[in-house]
């Protein structure tokens, strides 16, 4: 089945610099890749994501790059405040299930002032 | 819009008991919602998926008889842990497949504690 890998599973990260997380997934048939932010004892928050159609996407600080031929895709934070501070997952949409995914085992980001 | 409610949201139960979780799809219809489960620093682990009018199709290693999970409308699927026991003590997330294709909204989660 699907099998998705999350490194690192821990990052710290100066404030105002940069903060990347790499996933790599084993299906080719997925084609979508959203990213999660999980405070603690909180529920995911989509923060982006990307389809297999598309290379690259950002949202202001967040940007997701998708390597669909070596089935890579990373997180891309930058300018990271302290309030980016969180756990990451990625995840991929599973082929075998509409809309059901296979999460990453998730990154600690610690942003430090 | 798109917003998922859980409840409850704290749960302590005595080791033996039966505790129901209910998750509702607020603003829109939801034909399929899914069930994780996340232990303390740990990823979410998928444990059933919930489809409305049919049987839920739950993962490899997880109980049917323990976790019953029912989705009798397109806006309420409950989440039924039976014979709880200590180990079952963890963090319950479900979702629900929202108006554009392939996104799930999630709940806030509910937090249940064996003794």
């Amino acid at each position: 089945g699907e099998n998705v890998e999350q490194h690192p599973s821990t990052l710290s990260v100066q404030e105002g610099d940069s903060a990347v997380i790499k996933c790599t997934y084993s299906d080719s048939a997925s084609n979508y890749f959203p990213w999660y932010k999980q405070e603690l004892g909180k529920r995911p928050q989509l923060i982006i994501d990307i389809r297999s159609n598309v290379g690259e996407k950002k949202d202001q600080r967040i940007a997701v790059t998708l390597n669909k031929t070596a089935k890579h895709f990373s997180l891309h934070i930058t300018e990271t405040q302290p309030e980016d501070s969180a756990v990451y997952f990625c995840a991929a949409n599973s082929p075998s299930g509409t809309y059901k995914y296979i999460f990453g085992t998730g990154t600690r980001l610690k942003v430090l002032a | 819009g798109a917003v998922v409610s859980q409840h409850p949201s704290r749960v302590i139960c005595k080791s033996g008991t039966s505790v129901k979780i209910e998750c509702r799809s607020l603003d829109f219809q939801a034909t399929t919602m899914f069930w994780y489960r996340q232990f303390p620093k740990q990823s979410l682990m998928l444990m059933a998926t919930s489809n409305e009018g049919s049987k839920a199709t739950y993962e490899q290693g997880v109980e049917k008889d323990k976790f019953l999970i029912n989705h009798a409308s397109l806006t309420l699927s409950t989440l039924t842990v039976t014979s709880a026991h200590p180990e079952d003590s963890s963090f319950y997330i479900c979702s629900a497949v929202g108006l554009a294709d392939y996104e799930q909204y999630f709940g806030p989660g509910t937090r249940l504690t064996v003794t």
